[in-house]
Parts: structure tokens; C-alpha cells; sequence
């Protein structure tokens, strides 16, 4: 099952803004929308985006996520320390019936 | 407050039968959308099988005839059997929630290590 396209790495500064994007196609991120999950090293994934682009609790109101078409962005604002991770998405596939997610993206904070 | 539990892992030799357990707490798994996610060393994630409470049961193609989904709702517990391992099955198994749409999963355990070789 074809996965969706993360870039492998992005780098910013502290207290930059780095936006992440999750491209797919019509049977998933174009018509079902992408969450997106916070990994650190070590650790499981976090959710920190649902597909409607609501957070979870405790997520701050620094990550904020959207679409166009078939490409899902996580735009994360003031970046901190902590905030480097790798960030990943996922979403339903209806092409496919199954689900579907990003090879993850590397967020260095400079 | 949502919790999982896995357990069931180890060192494997190619073509063993392990059995994954995954025990929930917070939510009950015959009503809900529970599932596997594994990664491989170094690697990212990879959709294994999820279970829909209603009884439908997904799996990933590269999965699909060796593994299989199943839960007890008596101890609130959804296994993952794996039969006919391969080195490439090599991989942390999470277990994984999804919400209430079935398409995000938004509760995952701590993961165990499943590790094929000769």
C-alpha cells in the first residue's frame, strides 16, 4: 500500500515557524483529510492533530494543521526545544481501504 | 483515562507463531477501533491490523494471511497471532486506538519488541 510524501528533514530556528506537509492524493489526504503525530526519540507517537485539524487536549495552540487539495500542512509557531521530533501523518485511504502514513518528517530545532 | 498494554514479544526465530497482547484500560475495545502499528528499527510507521468493535477485521497486504486480529472482551484485551514470521516483520508493535471515525489513532501503548532471526 503506497504510503503518503514527507520530506525527510526540516530545520529551524528557535522560536521560528517551520511548516510540515504530507502530500497524498484524492483517496486520502484529498478526500478524507490527514492527522499528524508527534514522535520523540524513544517514544510512541502523539497525536497532535486530528484530521479536522482539532487538537487534543493538552496539545498547545502553537500547532496548528490545515490542507489544500491533497496536501496536509502542520504549521508550528514559535518553536521550542522540545518541539524536535519526528512528525508524521496518516490518514484513511479509500483506494486502498486501509491506512495509510507518511515516511515522517525530522524537525531540527536550531 | 485511556491506557494500552502490550506484551508478547521477543526474539523470534523465521516461521515462529507469536501471539501480541494488547490489554486496555479506559475504553472498551468491543466498541471501539483497535489496532496494530509496527516499526522497524531506524524506520517509520506502518499500519499492521486494526479491529472494528462491530467485528471487521483490516490487515496491511504485506501482512495479510500470516497475521491475525482478534480481542476477548471478557478481559478487554484485542491479540495480534502472527504466524510464518519473517526477518522483515522485525519491528516495535504498538498497539493503537483509533477515534471515534475509525481514522485517526489518537491512543497509543509503549510498544513491544518483536525481533525475527535465525
Amino acid at each position: 500500500q503506497a504510503g503518503l510524501t514527507q520530506p525527510p528533514s526540516v530545520s529551524k530556528g528557535l522560536r521560528e515557524t517551520a511548516t510540515l506537509t504530507c502530500t497524498g492524493n484524492k483517496n486520502n489526504v484529498g478526500g478524507r483529510g490527514a492527522a499528524w503525530l508527534q514522535q520523540h526519540q524513544g517514544h510512541p507517537p502523539k497525536l497532535i492533530s486530528y484530521r479536522n485539524y482539532s487538537r487534543p487536549s493538552g496539545i498547545p495552540e502553537r500547532f496548528s494543521a490545515s490542507s489544500s487539495r491533497d496536501t496536509a500542512s502542520l504549521t508550528i509557531i514559535g518553536l521550542q526545544p522540545e518541539d524536535e521530533a519526528d512528525y508524521y501523518c496518516s490518514a484513511w485511504d479509500d483506494g486502498v481501504s486501509a491506512w495509510v502514513f507518511g515516511g515522517g518528517t525530522k524537525l531540527t530545532v536550531l | 483515562e485511556v491506557q494500552l498494554v502490550e506484551s508478547g514479544g521477543g526474539l523470534i526465530l523465521p516461521g515462529g507463531s507469536p501471539r501480541l497482547s494488547c490489554v486496555a484500560s479506559g475504553f472498551t475495545v468491543s466498541t471501539s477501533y483497535v489496532g496494530w502499528v509496527r516499526q522497524a528499527p531506524g524506520k517509520g510507521l506502518e499500519y499492521v491490523s486494526v479491529l472494528h468493535g462491530g467485528g471487521q477485521t483490516y490487515y496491511a497486504d504485506s501482512v495479510k494471511g500470516r497475521f491475525t486480529i482478534s480481542r476477548d472482551t471478557r478481559t478487554n484485551t484485542v491479540y495480534l497471532q502472527m504466524d510464518g514470521l519473517r526477518v522483515e516483520d522485525t519491528a516495535l508493535y504498538y498497539c493503537t486506538k483509533l477515534d471515534t471515525s475509525g481514522h485517526d489513532f489518537d491512543y497509543w501503548g509503549r510498544g513491544t519488541l518483536v525481533a525475527v532471526s535465525s
